[in-house]
């Protein structure tokens, strides 16, 4: 069965420091999307960034980085340089090629510390 | 242009009475999603439209139930409240489910209250 596990219920991190989040993930399937929201405390979910199952370079958008190891079946988001606003909660999704299925985490929440 | 839209932000009912929530998504998506989220909790998966048809539904009762308007708009009912559908009701469009493009793009919610 696909599933989505983030074994992180709750970080801290100073500010301007880097911080990495959990993301570990099981399917069968060959081709497959991995993907990270922010959800702040206003509710709306925020897509930060992808990672396709056959991409090999690792995604990056801005501060925020996808360590993907295909092997390990991980897919841990590093957000380089912490800001305040940058405290929220985190979900880690997976979605299968070829269906509708879009499997979440229960979620880390990030606290950044100034 | 415009993202993902729900309305109403918040609605506070009763127990018995039943909720409509609606949601428009990015122009050109087809596809709907509504997922249910509980204070502290994950996403749970409710329904997903795709061309004026409910295409699945996850594990809640019939009185969770919705429609896709030819415009690709959406409404969930609830009905017959229940203390516990208190939740945050997120509404997402994809381009193309399944793909390489077809991250999910999400509303602010409707936050439901049942007293």
């Amino acid at each position: 069965a696909q599933k989505i596990t983030q074994t992180q219920p709750g970080m801290f991190v100073q500010e301007k420091e880097a911080v990495t989040l959990d993301c570990t993930y099981d399917t069968s399937d060959q081709s497959y999307g991995l993907f990270w929201y922010k959800q702040p405390s206003s509710g709306e979910m925020i897509f930060l960034i992808y990672q396709g199952s056959y991409d090999e370079q690792n995604a990056t958008e801005g501060r925020y980085s996808l360590n993907f190891q295909k092997a390990r079946k991980s897919a841990n988001l590093v957000i380089s340089a912490s800001q305040l606003g940058d405290s929220a909660m985190y979900f880690c999704a997976m979605s299968i090629s070829g269906t509708y299925k879009y499997i979440f985490g229960t979620g880390t929440r990030l606290k950044v510390l100034a | 242009e415009a993202g993902v839209t729900q309305s109403p932000t918040h609605l506070i009912k009763t127990r018995g009475q039943q909720a409509t929530l609606r949601c428009s998504p990015i122009s050109g998506h087809t596809s709907v999603y509504w997922y249910q989220q509980a204070l502290g909790l994950g996403l749970q998966f409710l329904l997903w439209y795709d061309e004026g048809e409910e295409r699945n539904r996850g594990n809640f009762p019939p009185r969770f139930s919705g429609r896709q308007f030819p415009n690709y708009s959406s409404e969930l009912n609830v009905n017959a409240l229940e203390l516990e559908d208190s939740a945050l009701y997120l509404c997402a469009s994809s381009l193309d489910p399944g793909t390489s493009v077809g991250e999910l793009f999400f509303g602010e919610g409707s936050r439901l209250t049942v007293l």
